[in-house]
């Protein structure tokens, strides 16, 4: 059964930084790109970008290009999110997925759902 | 980006209604369209994808339908495990992967 487990929930305080991970099982790491979502409190989803466990290439949305740092290790089969200088803004849920294999891509990223996600890793910010 | 645009944002219905959700995107996007529901608390759990796709074990009376800018997510006849959260979300290769705003669907 392909499985993503999410780091546990975080506290942090302004300009702190963080790194949460996924850790991926139950299939070979290297086969699906993963994803995050972010979901702020009571508000909807949005995509942060995807990476590839195979080679790292990375694909960022541009609205969090430069804001967060995705990032994946093979060999421990983690895929990682990482800010450098937390805001309050940056409270929210944040989940992991698979991206499903459609068989196709585009610009050497691929086109797909997001298959299975991961339980979701809580991120507080407060002073 | 591609806007995503859902409607109703929130539907009341009955266990055993037909339930329709819209989906429309600002620019055609072919069938590389998905949809997830959420439960509270939960992450999302993926129903379709390229539009009318079915996902493994996700109930037949979920189904979708469209292409290029208008979608439509149907449940055929509502059950008491349904009342959720609803999501499209467009995945094309030549634009930022985008999500609607969500469709809640709640208990009349």
């Amino acid at each position: 059964e392909v499985q993503l487990v999410q780091s546990g929930a975080e506290v942090k305080k302004p300009g702190e930084s963080l790194k949460i991970s996924c850790k991926g099982s139950g299939y070979s790491f290297t086969d699906y790109w993963i994803g995050w979502v972010r979901q702020m409190p009571g508000k909807g989803l949005q995509w942060l970008g995807i990476v590839s466990p195979a080679n790292s290439n990375i694909r960022y949305s541009p609205s969090f290009q430069g804001q967060v740092t995705i990032s994946a290790d093979k060999s421990i089969s983690n895929a990682y999110l990482q800010w450098s200088s937390l805001k309050a803004s940056d409270t929210a849920m944040y989940y992991c997925a698979t991206v499903d294999d459609s068989g196709y891509s585009y610009g050497g990223f691929p086109i797909g759902a997001f298959g299975t996600w991961g339980q979701g890793t809580m991120v507080t910010v407060s002073s | 980006d591609i806007q995503m645009t859902q409607s109703p944002s929130t539907l009341s219905a009955s266990v055993g209604d037909r339930v329709t959700i819209a989906c429309r995107a600002s620019q055609g996007i072919s069938r590389w369209l998905a949809w997830y529901q959420q439960k509270p608390g939960k992450a999302p759990k993926l129903l379709i994808y390229k539009a009318s796709s079915l996902e493994s074990g996700v109930p037949s009376r979920f189904s979708g339908s469209g292409s290029g800018t208008e979608f439509t997510l149907t449940i055929s006849s509502l059950q008491p495990d349904d009342f959720a959260t609803y999501y499209c979300q467009q995945y094309n290769g030549y634009s930022p992967w985008t999500f609607g705003q969500g469709t809640k669907v709640e208990i009349k």
